[in-house]
């Protein structure tokens, strides 16, 4: 059983571009979180999915950010026109609606860099 | 109001010590959820132990043990005969409440733990 994958590790981009990031979850998790973590600080929720389902959205989820899950499987996250202030460590998680727990499972992350 | 609070931002402990982490938490949703999760160098958080608010007991894994005291709305970590692999982040999580649509994780904002040889 693998792990939450994520892709790419890291990226460097300048202000103003648009950049995409994909997630990979644990294969029989029906729900996918997105989080970002600035140096320093613990993660912060940006949005979920249940299945295809997007069910949440953080207020820190600008216009400038959007997120998909087409299919119920992996998800990619988009942030248009970056700012220096997105540079971070975006982190997705995956759990089982099963048990009570609902423990996330976090990929290794993609560190963004906005120059 | 910080929902969740750790309050050690660094910690240095001898190999093969015991060591506690300490977390409180502010809620008031009688059922919620408590974990805690470590962060190495690399950046993965890698799940490490779970308490119910309703668990009658502390909750163990391995090495690791949570210090459960409701009363006092604490969840320190224990890791008992500390190794040097532990070096890293540790943060505490809170999920508030079961109904649908509570899935967020709150986390606290960490304690760098450093083992010293």
């Amino acid at each position: 059983d693998t792990g939450v994958s994520q892709d790419p590790r890291h990226k460097i981009t300048k202000r103003g571009q648009n950049v995409t990031f994909r997630c990979d979850p644990i294969s029989e998790h029906n729900r996918l979180y997105w989080y970002r973590q600035t140096l320093g600080q613990g993660p912060e929720f940006l949005t979920y999915f249940q299945n295809e389902a997007q069910l949440e959205k953080s207020r820190l989820l600008s216009d400038r950010f959007s997120a998909e899950r087409p299919k119920g499987s992996f998800s990619t996250l988009e942030i248009q026109r970056t700012e220096q202030g997105d540079s971070a460590m975006y982190l997705c998680a995956s759990s089982l609606t099963a048990g009570g727990r609902y423990t996330q499972y976090f990929g290794p992350g993609t560190r963004l860099t906005v120059l | 109001a910080q929902k969740i609070t750790q309050t050690q931002p660094g910690m240095f402990v001898q190999e093969k010590e015991a060591v506690t982490l300490d977390c409180t938490y502010d809620t008031s949703d009688p059922s919620y959820g408590l974990f805690w999760y470590k962060q190495p160098s690399s950046g993965e958080m890698i799940f490490l132990i779970y308490q119910g608010s309703y668990d009658q007991q502390n909750a163990t894994e391995g090495r690791y043990s949570l210090n459960f005291q409701k009363a006092r709305k604490s969840a320190n970590l224990v890791i008992s005969a500390s190794q040097l692999g532990d070096s890293a982040m540790y943060f505490c999580a809170m999920r508030e409440g079961t109904d649908f649509g509570n899935e967020k994780l709150t986390f606290g904002t960490g304690t760098r733990l450093t083992i010293i040889p």
